[in-house]
C-alpha cells in the first residue's frame, strides 16, 4: 500500500511564474518531510525539508509547506527557471526507512 | 571531495547470472541504503543498514543480498532469483538522527539479456 503519493506526474509552467508540486501521505506518524530533485540517469539531490513541528520552510526560490491536518505536503518554487526542469520526488522520514513518492516531472517553459 | 560512488554507470548481464552493484561513501554515514527505481514509480527499498554488520530488508528484498563488512561500503548482489533485474539502481546513505536527509550515488542502470 503506497504511504506517499504524487498524484500529478507532470507539470508544465511558463518561466518567472510559480510551481507548485504536491504530495500526499497516509500515516500520521511520519515526522520529517524531504523534496529530492532528479535529473535522468543521475542520483536524487537533496533540495528541502521541513519537519512535523513546522508548517513552513523557505530556501531562496523554494518553500515547503506542510499541512499536517490534511496529510499534504507542497513545494513551491518562485519564480521557476529552465533550470528547475526534472523530477521531483517527495519523501517521508518513519524511522528508520524513507519512504518515496512516485515523482512529478516539472517542464519549465522558456 | 566526500560524496558516494557507484560502478559500474551500466551494467548488462545474461539472465541467470548473479551481479554485484558496488557502492562506497566516504561521508562517514552510518546508514546506508539500496533502492530501485522503475519507470513511473518511486524509489522503492531493497535493503538497509544502520551500522556495520547488521543490515534489514526493506520492501523488495526477494531476490536480493546485501553485505556490510566496512562503514564505507555496502555492496547489492542481484542473484538469479530475481524474476525481473533490468533496473536502475540507487545507493544513498545518511546520518543517523532525526533531522537526517539521504545522499544519493548516480545509480546504476542494471539490463538482464
Amino acid at each position: 500500500d503506497q504511504q506517499v503519493k504524487q498524484n500529478s506526474p507532470s507539470l508544465s509552467v511558463q518561466e518567472g511564474r510559480i510551481s507548485i508540486l504536491n504530495c500526499d501521505y497516509t500515516n500520521s506518524m511520519f515526522d520529517y518531510f524531504l523534496w529530492y530533485k532528479k535529473y535522468p540517469a543521475e542520483g536524487p539531490t537533496f533540495l528541502i525539508s521541513i519537519s512535523s513541528i513546522k508548517d513552513k520552510n523557505e530556501d531562496g526560490r523554494f518553500t515547503v509547506f506542510l499541512n499536517k491536518s490534511a496529510k499534504h505536503l507542497s513545494l513551491h518554487i518562485v519564480p521557476s527557471q529552465p533550470g528547475d526542469s526534472a523530477v521531483y520526488f517527495c519523501a517521508i522520514r518513519a524511522p528508520p526507512q524513507f519512504y518515496f513518492g512516485t515523482g512529478t516531472s516539472l517542464t519549465v517553459i522558456p | 571531495d566526500g560524496g558516494i560512488t557507484q560502478s559500474p554507470k551500466y551494467l548488462f548481464r545474461k539472465e541467470g547470472q548473479n551481479v554485484t552493484l558496488s557502492c562506497e561513501q566516504n561521508l562517514n554515514h552510518d546508514a546506508m541504503y539500496w533502492y530501485r527505481q522503475d519507470p513511473g514509480q518511486g524509489l522503492r527499498l531493497i535493503y538497509y543498514s544502520q551500522i556495520v554488520n547488521d543490515f534489514q530488508k526493506g520492501d523488495i528484498a526477494e531476490g536480493y543480498s546485501v553485505s556490510r563488512e566496512k562503514k564505507e561500503s555496502f555492496p547489492l548482489t542481484v542473484t538469479s532469483a530475481q524474476k525481473n533485474p533490468t533496473a536502475f539502481y540507487l545507493c544513498a546513505s545518511s546520518i543517523t538522527g532525526p533531522t537526517n536527509e539521504q545522499f544519493f550515488g548516480p545509480g546504476t542502470r542494471l539490463t538482464v539479456l
